[in-house]
């Protein structure tokens, strides 16, 4: 399977906190983006990483990127209740036209 | 409004019945992509639409499913003879193409929820 694993499957942690969650894929890729998903809501794009970059930021999200281990992790700091959703890490291959998606972390922040 | 809708929010059917799901993207966007989620689960990628075409169906679990885009704009998912397992949430997305379509955040609706009983 070419898709994204994310890890771990839930995370709780408490309001203040910092979260990380990673992300494993088996083949080269484009880029990877990072989805959150409230519950029963569709996803939000958060951020995309471009294959050629190893770190970018973007408010309290920062995103890495290991393309010799194929694998990236989201680290989310001082983490609030309002976090709280599941987080998907996306990537295409090659010259597919879709995005493949892991199966999520839940992540739980208690207030 | 601004954002992708998709309708109906939710929808319960009899196995055997035939459900249509629609879909109205961002205007301007010549993407648009259905997924499927089942309960706890990642998105199954199911269709893409550049324009009115299809060029990739390859996700398409059977000929039941269907779909098609008409003015480049709203989409209709249309499964016939529905199943159980066909129970599931039903995203839309849509993307602009710009001068790389892989690097385009896809937009998504808060999908149809069906439920087949």
């Amino acid at each position: 399977s070419q898709q994204g694993e994310e890890d771990p499957q839930a995370l709780s942690i408490q309001e203040g906190e910092n979260a990380t969650m990673n992300c494993s894929y088996k083949t080269s890729i484009n880029n990877l983006q990072w989805y959150r998903q409230n519950s029963g809501r569709g996803l939000v794009h958060l951020i995309l990483i471009r294959s050629n970059e190893r770190e970018k930021h973007s408010g309290r999200l920062r995103v890495t990127l290991d393309t010799s281990k194929k694998s990236s992790s989201l680290l989310i700091t001082a983490s609030r209740a309002a976090d709280t959703a599941s987080y998907f890490c996306a990537t295409r291959f090659g010259s597919a036209r879709q995005l493949t998606f892991g199966s999520g972390t839940q992540l739980t922040v208690l207030p | 409004g601004a954002g992708v809708s998709q309708s109906p929010s939710n929808k319960v059917t009899e196995k055997g019945k035939d459900v249509e799901l629609r879909c109205d993207p961002i205007s301007g966007h010549t993407a648009l992509y259905w997924y499927r989620q089942r309960l706890g689960q990642g998105l199954e990628f199911l269709i893409y639409f550049q324009g009115n075409s299809a060029p990739d169906k390859s996700g398409l679990p059977s000929d039941r499913f269907s779909a098609e885009r008409t003015g480049e704009s709203v989409s209709t998912l249309t499964i016939q003879r529905t199943q159980q397992e066909d129970s599931a949430v039903y995203l839309c997305a849509s993307s602009t193409t710009g001068t790389t379509l892989s690097n385009q955040p896809q937009h998504f609706g808060d999908g149809t929820r069906l439920s087949i009983l």
